[in-house]
């Protein structure tokens, strides 16, 4: 079973759509981060979390470090969100990656 | 402008060649990355250095060498080229002080013929 698991694995939604996307992990952690990676581009860090609640634009990150769960929501989604969304933890100095959720908005 | 620098982004070479990728970061991180993401799998961890002077083996370090060279520099070198080498290879760094940031290198694209 890995570290980190994210669910789902692909989601499709119509602009407009309040999306959620789910990452669960097993091991005690210092932070988790969320990274949003658009097709053939680069890995940009869009939160990091050590708890509570994190909003920047339409985006939303919330932790419950007490059930090791996180999730991610996107409001008022637009194509342009359409990226594959991955969740990382950190214990000390090693990073640990979920395999990433890919999401489709359509116009 | 803060962040990291990898290169070069393209690079073909021919079973058996080496090369070696350059990451560099401008932020004071003591911990540095080198991943391989291929398509379906996510990122898959090589070698990370917690420190200046110190490496260590990831999940699938075989046909690497690393170098944590200063700080700011860690190189990932191929001795040898293969084809499984194919891959997206993407450089991250972490700075544990303070802000936890996590910033990662635009990423080099390599295919082994």
């Amino acid at each position: 079973k890995n570290e980190v698991e994210q669910s789902p694995q692909n989601l499709t939604a119509q602009e407009g759509e309040f999306i959620t996307i789910n990452c669960s992990y097993s091991v005690g952690i210092s932070a988790l981060h969320w990274l949003q990676q658009h097709p053939g581009g680069g890995i940009v860090s869009l939160f990091m979390l050590s708890s509570g609640k994190k909003k920047h634009g339409r985006l939303i990150a919330t932790i419950n470090i007490q059930e090791k769960h996180s999730s991610l929501h996107i409001t008022a989604s637009h194509p342009r969100d359409s990226a594959v969304y991955i969740c990382a933890v950190s214990r000390t100095d090693k990073l640990i990656f979920g395999t990433g959720t890919r999401l489709q908005v359509f116009p | 402008n803060a962040g990291v620098t990898q290169t070069p982004k393209f690079q073909v070479l021919k079973t058996g060649q080496s090369m070696t990728l350059q990451c560099a970061q401008d932020m004071n991180h003591n911990s540095m990355y080198w991943y391989r993401q291929d398509p379906g799998m996510g990122l898959r961890l090589i070698y990370y250095s917690a420190s200046e002077g110190t490496t260590d083996k990831g999940e699938v370090p075989n046909g690497y060498n690393v170098s944590r060279l200063n700080k700011r520099e860690f190189s990932l070198r191929l001795e040898s080229a293969a084809p499984s080498q194919t891959s997206v290879y993407f450089c991250a760094s972490y700075g544990l002080a303070g802000v936890r940031e996590l910033f990662f290198g635009e990423g080099s694209r390599l295919t082994v013929l």
